[in-house]
């Protein structure tokens, strides 16, 4: 079974500070996808990274696949509340498996 | 262009009973994931179909079953409800690709009494 570790589960910050989430896995992953869930909502995609090594950039978002696409992370740069939400990432096997696998998220809460 | 649409957003149930839950995928796209998502297990994978047909399955109980229809609409029940099934159940939508995006509607909520 393909598990992945986030941490860490809650996070409170000041306007304005920079954090990083993580994603961890002791499975290799073909691709990982980030999604945001803010309350009352389902969760919204932010970004697929598919390459060991891989950075993409979302504004002040920045995403980072692992060398050896076993992990992730996630940092955000003057986090703002908009930035408020549950954050998930969701590793994606090869082959035949045809499902998501879902860390429990970090929550993150950004206070002006 | 339509979200996912899920029908009802909110419900309350006794134990012992049953519920059936609807989604509406994107136009278009022909697989429809579930998800139960709670705080402490976070999002669990229930299921999913792709042109009628179930694709892959969780490791759920035979108490929660689901079923596609022609036009990609999906439902999915539970029966003897218990206490733990209290969650926020999601519904998911794509293309077909296995790793593709998922387009995810705002949730059933359901409480077991």
């Amino acid at each position: 079974t393909q598990l992945l570790e986030q941490s860490p589960q809650f996070l409170s910050i000041q306007e304005g500070e920079n954090l990083t989430v993580y994603c961890n896995s002791s499975s290799v992953f073909s691709s990982l996808q980030w999604y945001r869930q803010e309350p009352g909502e389902g969760p919204v995609l932010l970004v697929t990274v598919v390459t060991g090594g891989e950075v993409k950039k979302l504004k002040r978002l920045t995403f980072q696949f692992g060398d050896a696409r076993k992990d992730s992370s996630l940092h955000i740069t003057a986090a703002q509340p908009g930035d408020t939400g549950l954050y998930l990432c969701a590793g994606a096997g090869g082959g035949s498996n045809y499902k998501l696998t879902f860390g429990k998220g970090t929550l993150l809460t950004v206070n002006p | 262009k339509a979200g996912v649409t899920q029908t009802p957003r909110y419900l309350i149930k006794t134990r012992g009973q049953q519920v059936t839950l609807s989604c509406s995928p994107i136009s278009g796209h022909r697989s429809v994931s579930w998800y139960q998502q709670t705080p402490g297990q976070g999002l669990q994978f229930l299921f999913e179909y792709f042109s009628e047909t179930q694709r892959n399955k969780g490791n759920f109980p035979g108490r929660f079953s689901g079923r596609q229809f022609s036009n990609s609409r999906s439902e999915m029940n539970v029966s003897t409800l218990e206490l733990g099934d209290s969650a926020l159940y999601l519904c998911a939508s794509s293309f077909g690709q296995t790793t593709g995006e998922l387009f995810f509607g705002e949730g059933s909520r359901l409480t077991v009494l």
